[in-house]
């Protein structure tokens, strides 16, 4: 168990209404990462981050952002929600680097309606 | 051409059955290699690391081969707890992160 709690678990919201997903670990790792997952994709990153107030764009990053102002917590925001940003979101810490292994949170089912 | 590709399956096998999967990659220059086991509508959980000269953990053996590009995951004596869907990650060099392919579902049958 790498100490990583996501929240909320499940949201159902409508269009162009604003969201945000919290990603909460307690062993003070560096980098946090988060994903989602589609059926027919591998886990895609959105965005990540190296620490406090560091972070950088993923490979499907438009349409989101993100906030890290403690360590523990990382904040991934959809500005204005979209149908095309329903899917499963997945946060994870790694320890030692971006090359290294990954441990998810139970992850997110977003709806956007 | 995907960066990192397998085989959807299903593969249906009997329990204490041996199975194989493989997982291509397209970057020669890619150094970390992982298996994870995801389960239906949980996250993914690491399996195993793969190294180069191959590891085994209980009945599972990961292998990689450079020259062809591929890394496989062997599991032998299947159980019914094995069926769950099994992700190869490959590291990008380029890009500094971790590349997931889309899974290989794996159902062991009584």
């Amino acid at each position: 168990d790498a100490g990583i709690t996501q929240s909320p678990r499940h949201k159902v919201t409508e269009t162009g209404t604003p969201v945000t997903l919290r990603c909460h670990q307690t062993e003070n790792h560096r980098y946090m990462y988060w994903y989602r997952q589609d059926p027919g994709h591998g886990l895609r990153l959105i965005h990540y981050s190296y620490g406090v107030k560091d972070t950088d764009k993923g490979e499907v990053s438009d349409g989101y952002s993100v906030s890290r102002s403690k360590t523990e917590d990382f904040l991934l925001t959809l500005e204005s929600a979209t149908s095309s940003q329903t899917s499963v979101y997945f946060c994870a810490i790694s320890v030692g680097g971006t090359n290294e292994k990954l441990f998810f949170g139970s992850g997110t089912q977003l709806s956007v309606l | 051409r995907k960066e990192v590709e397998q085989d959807p399956g299903p593969f249906n096998v009997p329990e204490g059955a041996t199975v194989a999967f493989n997982c291509t990659y397209s970057n020669s220059a890619s150094q970390s290699f992982f298996w994870y086991r995801q389960d239906c509508r949980k996250e993914p959980k690491l399996l195993m690391s793969v190294y180069s000269s191959g590891n085994e953990d209980g009945r599972f053996t990961a292998q990689l081969n450079r020259a062809s590009q591929y890394i496989s995951l062997l599991i032998r004596d299947s159980k019914l707890s094995d069926s769950a869907t099994y992700l190869c990650v490959v590291n990008s060099p380029l890009a500094d992160k971790l590349i997931f392919g889309t899974g290989t579902r794996l159902q062991v049958f009584p």
